[in-house]
């Protein structure tokens, strides 16, 4: 099926250990960012990459490293996970048209950081 | 800089009965407006979007929200409300500058439905 995939859908981190959000799109898209959702908080932009090999800051970059190698993925690091990176992180993509097409999210990985 | 408001975290209505969801912009260029729904567990999905084409934009599953520009407003509304809608609703609108690349996304309003 067409859409936005992210694994895992769980994590479990220790403070310290690093890991890797994957998020892969079939559509094309030229445009992918990264999300994280928290109470009251609504959704804040991490990073986002306008095409391959381009990638840039959103509101809340601190602690989180992107790479866009190809157009399909986007990954989202974290680098020494801290409790405060506990949160639900969404992946969305969108042609470079994007404000006349809107984002197409993944389903979501929800990470716990002990 | 662009920033939504969305008045009231939490609407509860009975089934049947009108759905008024809020959202007022900031946006210093004229702006895209979008409007999602999030399931329990499940990620956003689009309900509807304004493009600057017409301002009483409709939407999936019976929502609609009209363009106010003098009200900076986009209010979603539904005019009976399913079992089937509760969820968690956010309004967005498009960045400008470097945040040009991005949907500004407001709190998100919960709504509950009743029998």
């Amino acid at each position: 099926n067409a859409g936005v995939t992210q694994t895992p859908k769980f994590q479990v981190l220790k403070t310290g250990q690093s890991m890797t959000l994957q998020c892969a799109q079939d559509m094309n898209h030229e445009y992918m960012s990264w999300y994280r959702q928290d109470p009251g908080m609504g959704l804040r932009l991490i990073h986002y990459s306008v095409g391959a090999g381009i990638t840039d800051q959103g509101e809340v970059p601190n602690g989180y490293n992107v790479s866009r190698s190809t157009t399909e993925d986007f990954p989202l690091r974290l680098l020494s996970a801290a409790p405060s990176q506990t949160s639900v992180y969404f992946c969305a993509s969108s042609y470079a048209d994007k404000f006349n097409y809107g984002y197409t999210f993944g389903s979501g990985t929800r990470l716990t950081v002990v | 800089a662009q920033s939504v408001t969305q008045l009231g975290s939490h609407v509860s209505v009975s089934e049947g009965a009108l759905v008024l969801l809020r959202c007022n912009y900031s946006s210093s260029v004229p702006p895209y407006l979008f409007w999602y729904v999030q399931y329990p567990n499940q990620g956003l999905q689009l309900l509807l979007k304004y493009t600057s084409a017409a301002t009483l934009v409709k939407g999936i599953n019976g929502f609609e929200a009209e363009f106010k520009k003098s009200e900076t407003s986009f209010h979603l509304t539904k005019p009976s409300a399913h079992m089937s809608d509760a969820a968690e609703y956010f309004c967005a609108v498009s960045g400008t500058g470097q945040a040009g690349t991005a949907l500004i996304f407001g709190k998100g309003t919960t709504l509950s439905v009743s029998s």
